[in-house]
């Protein structure tokens, strides 16, 4: 199926332990992001990716790497997680011409 | 800053009553403003967008919203709000192509609940 995908959906996991979501896109749009949600303040963007092996922060990058060695894939890990973490996880593409962005159906994660 | 601002957190409104919900922007630059609804569990889907142009953008599910420079507004309307429009309302702006990251500053949101 064409579009954003995102794995897992939902996770369960405990403080410390390491967490990799996974967002792949079928488009080949070239910018990539990783937001988080939570109640009170809405979206926030954690990293953004311009292309392959180009990456930068967005407003709440701490605690959290990504890579982008394919065009398709922006994995996001966090390496060791804390409560804090606990939220929903969006990933989103950028389509360039007419500058709009797509969203994928989250993941829920709760961190123990 | 750039920021955007969705005054009403919680709305209430009755099936088939109007609907206008409010967003208020600061941009340091000419915006691209975003309207996104959020069902619950479930992603963003675009409503509308505004660009350029006619400042009255129509968009999915019979929405619309205009654009006010001079208010730096861009509230989303409904003449007839249906049951299924339950749901948050996310409103965003963010850069013209080939300025910065194309990355959205969004809203805290605005949950919309519709009485029978």
């Amino acid at each position: 199926d064409a579009g954003i995908t995102q794995s897992p959906r939902y996770k369960i996991t405990e403080t410390g332990r390491q967490v990799t979501l996974m967002c792949h896109q079928t488009w080949s749009h070239s910018y990539m992001f990783w937001y988080r949600q939570d109640l009170g303040h809405g979206l926030r963007l954690i990293y953004y990716s311009a292309a392959a092996d180009i990456t930068d922060k967005g407003e709440v990058p701490d605690g959290y790497v990504v890579s982008r060695s394919k065009t398709e894939n922006f994995p996001l890990t966090l390496e060791s997680a804390t409560r804090s973490q606990t939220s929903v996880y969006f990933c989103a593409t950028l389509d360039r011409g007419p500058n709009t962005q797509y969203f994928g159906p989250g993941t829920r994660l709760t961190v123990l | 800053a750039q920021s955007v601002t969705q005054p009403d957190i919680h709305i209430t409104v009755s099936e088939g009553a109007s609907l206008e919900l409010r967003c208020n922007y600061s941009y340091g630059a000419t915006p691209y403003l975003f309207w996104y609804v959020q069902s619950p569990g479930q992603g963003l889907q675009l409503l509308l967008k505004y660009f350029s142009g006619d400042t009255l953008v129509q968009g999915i599910k019979g929405f619309e919203a205009e654009f006010k420079r001079s208010q730096s507004s861009f509230n989303l309307r409904k003449p007839s709000v249906h049951w299924s429009d339950a749901a948050e309302y996310f409103c965003a702006v963010g850069a013209r192509p080939g300025g910065s990251q194309g990355n959205l500053i969004f809203g805290k949101g605005t949950k919309l609940s519709v009485k029978p």
